[in-house]
């Protein structure tokens, strides 16, 4: 059974601090990496995809991702208010389907 | 607009009557997929289609049916339903099944489901 796993939270970080939430997975075999982002009572939507060892920035999120420790991060520099929601980590391997985490609630406060 | 629609937004039903909630997207996705969301439990894959007449089991299939026989649609069919299938369920589309730089899944705007 893959094992996607997160801290549930909540990650609570003032207005303009960086927020960083982390995930870690069990299969090595893994190769696609994904954070989801979902508000509460709304469907998931994604914010930032990772293939390769490293980061990869797009705007204020940056992921990361370290294949030999078998974790993947994302960062939020300047956090809003806006980005207070349920950040979900998933995780595939080839072929197969995505494997999500419980997710990690974060709460930006003004 | 590119969706993927899920009917009913709410449903309320008893024990053992039979429901059928509905997906389509219009977005021509050759991948579909069910999930259900439970608090603590996170998202759940019920049920997966690779195209047409192409189904299979996620991780929670017990007690529910799916069927694709068009491409853009993906029913998700509870012929008796339980207390314990009460839960928010996701419909979702992508059009790389088998993984690709750009892949992402398009999820509809749920269905919250109370079997009493």
């Amino acid at each position: 059974q893959k094992e996607v796993e997160q801290n549930s939270g909540p990650l609570s970080v003032p207005e303009g601090a960086i927020a960083s939430l982390n995930c870690t997975y069990s299969d090595r075999g893994s190769q696609s990496f994904f954070w989801y982002r979902q508000y509460s009572g709304k469907s998931p939507e994604l914010i930032m995809s990772i293939y390769s060892n490293g980061d990869k920035e797009d705007g204020r999120f940056t992921a990361q991702l370290n294949k030999a420790s078998q974790y993947v991060s994302l960062l939020i520099r300047d956090s809003q208010p806006s980005d207070s929601a349920t950040y979900l980590c998933a995780v595939k391997e080839g072929y197969s389907t995505l494997t999500f985490g419980k997710g990690t609630m974060l709460l930006v406060s003004p | 607009e590119a969706q993927v629609t899920q009917n009913p937004r709410y449903l309320i039903t008893v024990t053992g009557k039979k429901l059928t909630v509905t997906c389509s997207q219009n977005m021509n996705h050759e991948y579909m997929s069910w999930y259900r969301q439970d608090p603590g439990l996170g998202l759940r894959q019920i049920y997966y289609s690779m195209n047409v007449e192409v189904t299979d089991k996620g991780d929670v299939p017990e007690g529910y049916k799916v069927s694709r026989k068009e491409k853009r649609n993906f029913p998700l069919i509870l012929e008796s339903p339980s207390p314990n299938q009460t839960s928010l369920y996701f419909c979702a589309s992508s059009p790389y099944p088998e993984g690709g730089a750009n892949e992402k899944l398009f999820f509809g705007s749920g269905t919250q489901l109370s079997v009493l």
